[in-house]
C-alpha cells in the first residue's frame, strides 16, 4: 500500500534552473495538494487541485505551475529555481467534501536552491 | 480567511510529564479539526482528529477536545514518552474553505530520558 508517492526525495538545483516534482497516489482520492515547510512557518499550501482537471493557487504560489494529469498524479513545476524556494516540499491527498477530510501526505523532497 | 494558531515551541520535558499543546483557530464555517505529527525526517501524519463540537479525538494516549466556544482543539497526553518527540501541527478543515486543511507553525517537542 503505497499511499502518496513523492519524487525525487532530494534534489539541488543552481539560480534558474527548472524542474517538476513528481506525486501520485494510490487511495483514489479526488483532492491532491503541495505544501511547503518552511522553519518556523509550518505548512504553507502552494497550490491544490480539489477533483481531477481543476487547480486552483494558495497562499504562496508565486514561482510555481502545476499539472493535474489524471487522478493520480499532481505535479510541481518550478520554471525558475530562486534561492527562496529551497524548503521541503510535500505533496498530500484527501477525498473531497464531507467529514472525512484527512490529508495523507508524501515523505517529502528536499530542495535546495544555490 | 481560515487560521490556525498553535503554541510556540520547543517545548522541552521529561519523561512521564503531562503535555499541552495549545491550539485555537479561526473558520467561517464549522471546520473539522486535527492534529498531526512530523517524526524526524518523515511525512506527516493523522493523529487524531473530531468533527464536530464537543467531540473528543484521541490515539496513542493523546486527546484534544474541540471547544467551539473557546475556539480551541488543545492536545493533551498524561504521560509522554522519549517516542513521542516530533512536530506536532494543528489544522482545519472547512467546507466554505473548500475542504483545503490549514495548518498551524507546529510545535516541537522534546522529552528527555
Amino acid at each position: 500500500n503505497a499511499g502518496v508517492t513523492q519524487t525525487p526525495k532530494f534534489q539541488v538545483l543552481k539560480t534558474g534552473q527548472s524542474m517538476t516534482l513528481q506525486c501520485a497516489q494510490d487511495m483514489n482520492h479526488n483532492s491532491m495538494y503541495w505544501y511547503r515547510q518552511d522553519p518556523g512557518m509550518g505548512l504553507r499550501l502552494i497550490y491544490y487541485s480539489a477533483s481531477e482537471g481543476t487547480t486552483d493557487k494558495g497562499e504562496v504560489p508565486n514561482g510555481y505551475n502545476v499539472s493535474r494529469l489524471n487522478k493520480r498524479e499532481f505535479s510541481l513545476r518550478l520554471e525558475s529555481a530562486a534561492p527562496s524556494q529551497t524548503s521541503v516540499y510535500f505533496c498530500a491527498s484527501s477525498e473531497a467534501g464531507g467529514v472525512n477530510t484527512e490529508a495523507f501526505f508524501g515523505q517529502g523532497t528536499r530542495l535546495t536552491v544555490v | 480567511g481560515d487560521s490556525v494558531t498553535q503554541m510556540e515551541g520547543p517545548v522541552t520535558l521529561s519523561e512521564e510529564a503531562f503535555l499541552t499543546i495549545n491550539c485555537t483557530y479561526t473558520a467561517t464555517g464549522y471546520p473539522s479539526l486535527f492534529w498531526y505529527v512530523q517524526y524526524p525526517g518523515e511525512g506527516l501524519q493523522l493523529l487524531l482528529k473530531a468533527t464536530k463540537a464537543d467531540d473528543k479525538g484521541s490515539n496513542k494516549g493523546f486527546e484534544a477536545t474541540y471547544r467551539k466556544e473557546t475556539t480551541s482543539f488543545h492536545l493533551e497526553k498524561g504521560s509522554v514518552q522519549v517516542s513521542d518527540s516530533a512536530v506536532y501541527f494543528c489544522a482545519l478543515s472547512d467546507r466554505t474553505g473548500g475542504f483545503k486543511t490549514i495548518f498551524g507553525a507546529g510545535t516541537r517537542l522534546f522529552v528527555k530520558a
